[in-house]
């Protein structure tokens, strides 16, 4: 156990929805990650931010927006959704910057788009 | 751009012979560099992780990997590998070691199976 959350595990929606994922960072980290697994992209980076700040984005849709609240965990918003964005979401939490800390990963969102 | 390459895609492997994974990185400037597992249905776990000092890292579950500058790699390898060692295995790379966002750029996987 990572420490670090995310809910729902599964979620099932038609193109066009929106949805929320959600993660709970471990205990005392500032930095949030939001990660992207395909099949046909891997791993990809989506967002970061530290302490209720972006930091930098990745390889981010338009449709898909992110935040960190003041209790630090943050909430991935995906909008008209596509079938292509059926995936898994992960999320890892670090002691953020300005040193490097080890991210540590949720067990992920999985979500398919019908 | 930073990227990392796992030049195999499957690696098929009897139980107790050894393993090696093959990951390449390309970047002219500073970089760490990761393995993690990820088991079926699981999230991500690190195996091991070069920072800085020996080249030889050793890793959990008897893993280790040695980096290789001159040649841009980070290959992972166990002597002898057991079952529960199948998984999906992913090398990973930073490289912005002095801004503040140290986001992690993956390999596209490698999926270690072992068999009886």
């Amino acid at each position: 156990d990572s420490g670090v959350t995310q809910t729902p595990k599964h979620l099932i929606t038609a193109t066009g929805q929106r949805v929320t994922l959600r993660c709970s960072p471990r205990s005392g980290d500032l930095s949030v990650y939001w990660y992207q697994q395909s099949l046909d992209q891997g791993l990809q980076f989506l967002i970061h931010y530290y302490n209720g700040e972006e930091r930098a984005k990745g390889n981010i849709l338009e449709r898909f927006s992110a935040q960190q609240f003041p209790d630090l965990h943050s909430e991935l918003n995906l909008s008209s959704l596509e079938l292509g964005d059926s995936a898994l979401y992960f999320c890892a939490s670090s002691g953020g910057p300005p040193s490097y800390n080890e991210q540590f990963f949720g067990p992920g969102t999985r979500l398919t788009v019908l | 751009a930073q990227s990392v390459t796992q030049l195999d895609s499957q690696v098929p492997v009897f139980e107790e012979a050894p393993v090696e994974l093959r990951c390449n990185y390309s970047s002219s400037v500073s970089v760490y560099l990761f393995w993690y597992v990820q088991y079926p249905n699981q999230g991500l776990q690190l195996l091991l992780k070069y920072l800085s000092g020996s080249t030889l890292v050793k890793g959990i579950n008897g893993f280790e990997a040695e980096f290789n500058k001159s040649q841009t790699s980070f290959h992972l390898r166990k002597p002898s590998v057991h079952i529960s060692d199948t998984a999906e295995y992913f090398c990973a790379a930073i490289t912005n070691l002095k801004g503040s966002n140290y986001k992690l750029t993956f390999g596209k996987g490698t999926l270690l199976t072992v068999n009886p």
